[in-house]
């Protein structure tokens, strides 16, 4: 059975970077998406990226310049680093895994094109990370 | 971005009762729309996909409807197991989430 699990610093200062991994067990992160998802008092729940074990990524627009994931699959595990963080970045930090839809349409002018959808189905448990001098 | 709004915030229900949460997105996202539960201190649960395609695992007793802008998430009789907090979330175009219904014990 497939198990996600958060890790890394529960406390880290402003101005400086979140690090955490996530590491997966009871499965291969072979052709895998991995998403980062936060959850605040005051934000709810937020989707920050999703990266892919072949390393493309899309990460939401108004985190990108402070967001980097990456993944190593020999140890199936994928991270993620919020840079110059705030106490608005106090959360719960959830990976979870994202499953893909593809829907392909025909172009008028020949030739198709392709179309991806991704939600979460597999959550790991979530890790709380406050930023406080 | 993609605003989502839930409808009502807090419901109070008791065992047995049909429950019904309604989810809005700010312009149209065809089917692109998930449910989850979540309890506290717990992860969020996938119930639902592409708007009414239940997660397998799921009770038959969890469904959805509706497509666009509009959408609902129906437990057609709650059980005990099911006082949680319900959220809906958008993956049409990035993704975001609604600000969640709670269902509590009349």
């Amino acid at each position: 059975q497939l198990q996600l699990q958060e890790s890394g610093p529960g406390l880290v200062k402003p101005s400086e970077t979140l690090s955490l991994t996530c590491t997966v067990s009871g499965g291969s992160i072979t052709n895998y998406y991995c998403s980062w998802i936060r959850q605040s008092a005051g934000k709810g729940l937020e989707w920050i990226g999703h990266i892919h074990t072949s390393g493309s990524m899309r990460y939401k627009p108004s985190l990108q310049s402070r967001v980097a994931m990456s993944v190593d699959t020999s140890n199936n595990r994928f991270s993620l680093k919020l840079s110059a963080v705030t106490a608005a970045d106090t959360a719960i930090y959830y990976c979870a895994r994202a499953r893909e839809e593809i829907v392909v349409e025909s172009a008028a002018l020949g030739g198709d094109y392709y179309y991806y959808f991704y939600y979460m189905d597999v959550w790991g448990t979530g890790t709380t990370v406050t930023v406080s001098s | 971005d993609i605003q989502m709004t839930q409808s009502p915030s807090t419901l109070s229900a008791s065992v047995g009762d049909r429950v019904t949460i309604a989810c809005r997105a700010s312009q149209s996202i065809s089917r692109w729309l998930a449910w989850y539960q979540q309890k506290p201190g717990k992860a969020p649960k996938l119930l639902i996909y592409k708007a009414s395609s239940l997660e397998s695992g799921v009770p038959s007793r969890f469904s959805g409807s509706g497509s666009e802008t509009e959408f609902t998430l129906t437990i057609s009789s709650l059980q005990p197991d099911d006082f949680a907090t319900y959220y809906c979330q958008q993956y049409y175009s990035f993704s975001s989430f609604g600000p969640g219904t709670k269902v509590d014990i009349k």
